[in-house]
C-alpha cells in the first residue's frame, strides 16, 4: 500500500518570501500521478499543482512549482512570492497511474502542512 | 467548469440518527468516491464505486455506512446509526478514469453529531 509522509506540521513565511513544503511518499509502482491540494479555513480541497511521475519535468503554475525526485521519492511543494491568501492546510496527494488498478483511483493523503503567512 | 455539488453543506443530527450526505458528479464521470476528514487531521479515503457497485472500501467503511446511486445522477453516502465520532468534513469526489488526472473533489458536507 502507498503511504504518504509530510514532516512539516506547520510551516511559516513572510510575505513576498518563498517557502517550500516536504513530501516523502513510498510506493512500489513506477506510473503514478502526485497532488498538492490547499485547504483554506472553508475546507473545500483546491488543487494547487500536479505531476505526472513519468514527466521529469517539474510542474509550474505561476507561483507554485515542485520539486519532484522520482529515485528519492520525494515531491516538495515550492511557493515563491507569498501571499496572504496562501495561508491554509496543504496536503499531498498520491494516486496510482493504473486505470481499472485495484486501487481504482483513490487518493493517498499526507498527514498536512499548515501554512502561516506573516505580513 | 463542471461541479461536483453536495448538499447539505452543514448537517447537525442526533447520536444514533440515520443521516445521508447527497452528492451530484459531473456528468460525464464513471467513479466516485467518499472521503472523510476528521478536523485537524488528514483526508482519508472511506469509498469507491464504480459501475453501480462499491469498488474499494477503507477499514473506516464498515457496516454503518453505505454508498448508492440511486438515479444515475445522485451520489449518496448514508450513516445508519450516527456516534460521535462520525463528526466530520465529508467529501464527495468524481472521476472520468480511476488512473489520471481529472480527480474533482465538491466542497463538502461537514456533519456534526451531538
Amino acid at each position: 500500500a502507498q503511504t504518504v509522509t509530510q514532516s512539516q506540521p506547520e510551516m511559516s513565511v513572510q510575505e513576498a518570501e518563498t517557502v517550500t513544503l516536504s513530501c516523502t511518499y513510498d510506493t512500489s509502482e513506477s506510473d503514478y500521478y502526485l497532488f498538492w491540494y490547499k485547504q483554506p479555513p472553508s475546507r473545500q480541497m483546491i488543487l494547487v499543482i500536479r505531476q505526472e511521475a513519468y514527466k521529469q519535468q517539474n510542474a509550474t503554475e505561476n507561483r507554485f512549482s515542485v520539486n519532484f525526485q522520482k529515485a528519492a521519492k520525494s515531491f516538495s511543494l515550492k511557493i515563491s512570492d507569498s501571499q496572504l491568501g496562501d495561508a491554509a492546510m496543504y496536503f499531498c496527494a498520491y494516486r496510482s497511474a493504473k486505470a481499472g488498478g485495484t486501487s481504482y483511483g483513490k487518493l493517498t493523503f499526507g498527514q498536512g502542512t499548515i501554512l502561516t503567512v506573516h505580513p | 467548469e463542471p461541479e461536483v455539488t453536495q448538499t447539505p453543506s452543514h448537517q447537525v443530527t442526533q447520536m444514533g440518527q440515520e443521516v445521508i450526505l447527497r452528492c451530484v458528479p459531473i456528468s460525464n464521470h464513471l467513479y466516485f468516491y467518499w472521503y472523510r476528514q476528521i478536523l485537524g487531521q488528514k483526508v482519508e479515503f472511506l469509498v469507491s464505486f464504480y459501475n453501480n457497485e462499491i469498488s474499494e472500501k477503507s477499514e473506516i467503511f464498515d457496516d454503518q455506512f453505505s454508498v448508492e446511486r440511486p438515479d444515475g445522477s445522485n451520489f449518496t453516502l448514508k450513516i445508519r446509526s450516527t456516534k460521535l465520532e462520525d463528526s466530520a468534513m465529508y467529501f464527495c469526489a468524481s472521476s472520468l478514469v480511476s488512473g489520471g488526472f481529472g480527480y474533482t473533489f465538491g466542497s463538502g458536507t461537514r456533519l456534526t453529531v451531538v
